[in-house]
C-alpha cells in the first residue's frame, strides 16, 4: 500500500533561518505531489505541486520543493522562514486515483 | 478556487448516538471527498462521492458505520454513525478543484470528540 513519511514531527526554528521538512513516499509508478499547508485556525491550503517537468518546483510565500525521483522524495525547503511561517504541513501523494495520500504533518514553529 | 463550509464545526456526542456533517461547496463539483483525521495521525480517505452515485468507500470504511448522501452538485454529508471514542476525530470534506486536476480544496473541518 502507499504511503507518505514525515520525518520531522515539530520543527522549532529561529526567523530567518533556512528550512528543509523531510518527505519520503512508497510508491514505485507515476506520481503527482504535493505540500499543503494549515495555519493556525485555517483550512488546508496548497502550497505547491508536482506533477511532471522540472524537478524543482516553486510554490507560494517563498517555499519551493525538490522532487528526487531515485530517492522518492519530496522535500520542501524554504531559505529564510518568518514568524507567518508557523503552521502545520502535510506531504501528499496522488498515484493517479482520485484520493491524496497524506503524511502525519509536520508542526512547524517559528521564533520571532 | 472553491469555498467550502461544514456544519458542525465542532460537537461532543454521546457512545451510541450518530451524527451528520454537512458540506457545501459554492461552486457545482462532480467529485466530493471526506477524509478523516485522528490525533497525531494523517489524513485518511473515507469515501469519494459523486452526484447521482453511490460513494464510493476505501479499505476500513463502510457505509452501514458511514452513509454519505450527495444530492446535488454543492452538497453532501457524512454521517457518523453508532459512534464510539474511536471515532473522535476531524473530519474534512474537499473537492477536486477541477476535475481530474488532482488538486483538492478542504473545508474547515468537523473536530468530533465522542464520550
Amino acid at each position: 500500500a502507499q504511503s507518505v513519511s514525515q520525518h520531522n514531527h515539530h520543527v522549532i526554528l529561529s526567523e530567518a533561518a533556512s528550512l528543509e521538512l523531510g518527505c519520503n513516499y512508497s510508491y514505485g509508478g507515476t506520481v503527482n505531489l504535493f505540500w499543503y499547508v494549515q495555519y493556525p485556525g485555517q483550512h488546508l491550503q496548497l502550497l505547491l505541486k508536482y506533477f511532471s517537468g522540472d524537478p524543482l518546483v516553486k510554490g507560494i510565500k517563498g517555499f519551493e520543493a525538490e522532487f528526487i525521483k531515485s530517492k522518492f522524495s519530496f522535500n520542501l525547503r524554504k531559505p529564510s522562514v518568518q514568524w507567518s511561517d508557523t503552521a502545520e504541513y502535510f506531504c501528499a501523494v496522488n498515484t493517479g486515483a482520485n484520493n491524496l495520500f497524506f503524511g502525519t504533518g509536520t508542526r512547524l514553529t517559528v521564533i520571532p | 478556487s472553491a469555498v467550502i463550509s461544514q456544519k458542525p464545526s465542532r460537537d461532543i456526542c454521546q457512545r451510541g448516538t450518530s451524527l451528520t456533517i454537512q458540506c457545501q461547496v459554492d461552486s457545482q463539483v462532480t467529485m466530493m471527498f471526506w477524509y478523516r483525521q485522528q490525533p497525531g495521525q494523517s489524513l485518511t480517505l473515507i469515501a469519494t462521492a459523486n452526484q447521482g452515485s453511490e460513494a464510493t468507500y476505501e479499505s476500513g470504511f463502510v457505509i452501514d458505520k458511514f452513509p454519505i448522501s450527495r444530492p446535488n452538485l454543492t452538497f453532501s454529508t457524512l454521517t457518523v454513525s453508532n459512534m464510539s471514542p474511536e471515532d473522535s476525530s476531524i473530519y474534512l470534506c474537499s473537492v477536486d478543484r477541477r476535475e481530474g486536476s488532482y488538486e483538492q480544496y478542504f473545508g474547515p473541518g468537523t473536530r468530533l470528540t465522542v464520550t
